[in-house]
């Protein structure tokens, strides 16, 4: 079946730097993506969301980005900080309510 | 509360036990999603509801497996002679609707161990 995957499972930054997360997803009639963050013990956490009809989109510190050409998403993370170390998943939205995750990418932050 | 509310937030049980997992999601959220977590796997649907009724269940992994929604509020989820596969964390969200720009919000799960 189709599914939403991560380039890379993990992701060591040093701290004060960008990051960048990538995802690839398959289902080319998604119209809706969102970043997750999970911290250790806890739930997926909303970070952003996109929708099919836009490129780019802007948040506090994060901006995500979508090439619907070669269906890729990716998160960047500004100046990251030590709370930035977690699993980031992207997931996409295939019908009204159904969210397909991928694998997750985990993020280190080295001080 | 002010997030999704899960509990218990750690079950651990004895194979062939039925367990009951309970959500309750953000106030005023009309739709509600249960989904499962193996560990270091991303997260498997397993079940969609619209107010009460649960128009998706394609993601229950077997007939051991139901979930209920009553009020259109708290939701159970149901494992019967659970099996030590079933081990897992069982994740509930929940949004204002299904579709449009309305994210799903997690809570934190119920850490679920099958001895």
């Amino acid at each position: 079946g189709e599914s939403v995957g991560l380039h890379l499972p993990t992701l060591s930054v040093q701290e004060g730097d960008n990051s960048i997360i990538n995802c690839a997803y398959s289902n080319s009639a998604s119209d809706y993506f969102i970043w997750y963050k999970q911290e250790s013990g806890k739930g997926p956490q909303f970070i952003i969301d996109i929708r099919s009809n836009m490129d780019k989109r802007q948040g506090q510190r994060v901006t995500v980005l979508l090439n619907k050409t070669v269906k890729h998403l990716s998160l960047q993370i500004a100046a990251t900080q030590p709370g930035d170390s977690a699993v980031y998943f992207c997931a996409e939205r295939t019908n009204d309510y159904k969210l397909s995750f991928g694998a997750g990418t985990t993020v280190t932050v080295r001080a | 509360g002010a997030g999704v509310s899960q509990s218990p937030s750690n079950k651990v049980t004895e194979k062939g036990k039925d367990v009951e997992l309970r959500c309750d999601p953000i106030s005023g959220h009309t739709a509600l999603y249960w989904y499962r977590q193996s560990l270091g796997q991303g997260l498997e649907f397993l079940i969609y509801f619209q107010g009460n009724s649960a128009p998706d269940k394609s993601g229950l992994p077997s007939d051991r497996f139901s979930a209920e929604r009553t009020g259109g509020s708290v939701s159970t989820l149901t494992i019967q002679r659970t099996q030590q596969e079933d081990s897992a964390v069982y994740l509930c969200a929940s949004s204002s609707y299904a579709g449009g720009d309305q994210p799903q919000h997690f809570g934190d799960g119920t850490r679920l161990s099958i001895l």
